[in-house]
């Protein structure tokens, strides 16, 4: 079955400091899908990327859709305290199946 | 005003009980779904319901059985709680096509002791 893989687990940064982290998926997908997650919170969308190569902006936060479709990228300019929290890609299948497969999540520590 | 209600949000019971966790989603969406979040976080998709039909069954134990008895209202029943059943429970509802972006409840915690 589809398998989505993300890493780093966990990463602990210096307020201003940049970070990325990666998605890999087993499969090709149709699209990639990326979610926050607060402590304590529920899973908040972000961003959907649906074309080969797709470049996405949301202020500090770039999303990359790799060529093949099999990977993706979030990076954060300058992070700050407000970006707490666990950050999930989810991928949706190209061959009908329909359900999102979520990453294991990154979750991102930002110290003031 | 919230858009994708859970309740209860917080439930304690003991093994070999049974019990309900209700979702209702007010933004007119004709997908629901029941997610399980375990205590590594990893975000599990259980079932899925497209205009009230189950259209989504994960390898789920037969113990777990959903219900919608309208577009806006999703179900969970749990028979027979086990130890590992303990986990966040999230609804979330969508609308059915490419790329649906998926609308998420505030969860619900279950705790079997």
């Amino acid at each position: 079955g589809q398998q989505v893989m993300q890493i780093p687990q966990y990463q602990h940064v210096q307020e201003g400091e940049d970070f990325t982290t990666y998605c890999n998926s087993s499969t090709t997908l149709s699209n990639i899908q990326w979610y926050k997650q607060r402590p304590g919170g529920h899973p908040v969308f972000l961003i959907q990327l649906v074309k080969s190569g797709e470049v996405k902006k949301q202020k500090r936060l770039t999303f990359q859709f790799g060529e093949a479709k099999k990977n993706s990228s979030l990076h954060i300019t300058a992070t700050q305290t407000t970006d707490v929290g666990t950050y999930f890609c989810a991928g949706q299948g190209d061959t009908g199946r329909r359900a999102l497969t979520f990453g294991s999540g990154t979750r991102l520590q930002v110290q003031p | 005003d919230t858009a994708v209600s859970q309740t209860p949000k917080y439930l304690v019971t003991q093994m070999g009980n049974d019990k309900s966790i209700k979702c209702e989603q007010n933004l007119g969406h004709d997908t629901m779904y029941w997610y399980k979040q375990d205590s590594k976080k990893f975000l599990k998709i259980m079932f899925s319901y497209n205009n009230k039909e189950l259209i989504i069954n994960e390898t789920v134990p037969n113990r777990f059985s959903p219900k919608s008895p309208d577009k806006a209202h999703l179900n969970l029943h749990i028979n027979s709680l086990e130890l590992g059943d303990s986990a966040v429970y999230f609804c979330a509802s969508g609308l059915w096509g490419v790329g649906d972006e998926q609308y998420f409840g505030p969860g619900t915690r279950l705790t079997v002791t």
